[in-house]
């Protein structure tokens, strides 16, 4: 049983620089969330899809941050001229949506340390 | 207010001891109540999932839901190391909207 799978688990930038990152679902699912959690804090909603098509994104996330799921598989996140309040976990879950309640599964995390 | 509040802890209890977790919330369209254990730089771990209102049990681990106060418990009995952690509740309505608490960390001791 293949759970979700981020990459990398951490990455170190400098401010200004731009950073990318992979989700895999769990490979049924059909739906795929973006979280941000910082130390202390729950998992923040930034944006989720069902299938390829982006429904929701949170007012949080500012337009330096894009999200992309083509073909409904993985998916990316971007962070572009990254600054140091943009460190943080973020995390990729994948659910079933369908007949019953979704649940959330998620992945290890991308721990981002912007210097 | 917060849609969810979780007492931030920490908490540090002796091994074998029962621990109860708990939350409020304020939104009474939430039905589906769920616990997510967190260890250190990892993600969240499905734990429990209950619908409504009553008790589940699985192992060592019952969850509680009070739909009328609007709050909701975990409890761990005969409590081991292995369960130090963060514990996160998590709840929803219908809508596709999961909301967390800030998690409580605990420490069980040897």
């Amino acid at each position: 049983d293949t759970g979700v799978s981020q990459d990398p688990r951490h990455k170190i930038t400098k401010r200004g620089q731009n950073v990318t990152f992979r989700c895999d679902p769990i490979s049924e699912h059909n739906r795929l969330y973006w979280y941000r959690q910082t130390l202390g804090q729950g998992p923040e909603f930034l944006t989720y899809f069902q299938n390829e098509a982006q429904l929701e994104k949170s007012r949080l996330l500012s337009d330096r941050f894009s999200a992309e799921r083509p073909k409904g598989s993985f998916s990316t996140l971007e962070i572009q001229r990254t600054e140091q309040g943009d460190s943080a976990m973020y995390l990729c879950a994948s659910s079933f949506y369908g007949t019953e309640h979704e649940k959330l599964f998620f992945g290890s995390g991308t721990q981002l340390s912007v210097l | 207010q917060k849609e969810v509040e979780q007492d931030p802890g920490p908490l540090s209890v002796p091994e074998g001891a029962i621990v109860s977790l708990n939350c409020t919330y304020s939104n009474s369209a939430f039905q589906y109540f769920m616990w997510y254990r967190q260890y250190s730089r990892k993600g969240p771990e499905l734990l429990m999932y209950t619908y409504s209102s009553g008790n589940k049990e699985d192992g060592r681990f019952t969850a509680q839901v009070d739909k009328s106060s609007k709050y909701i418990s975990l409890f761990i009995r005969d409590s081991q190391p292995s369960d130090s952690a963060t514990y996160l509740c998590a709840m929803s309505g219908t809508g596709n909207q999961f909301y967390f608490g800030t998690g409580t960390s605990l420490t069980v001791i040897p």
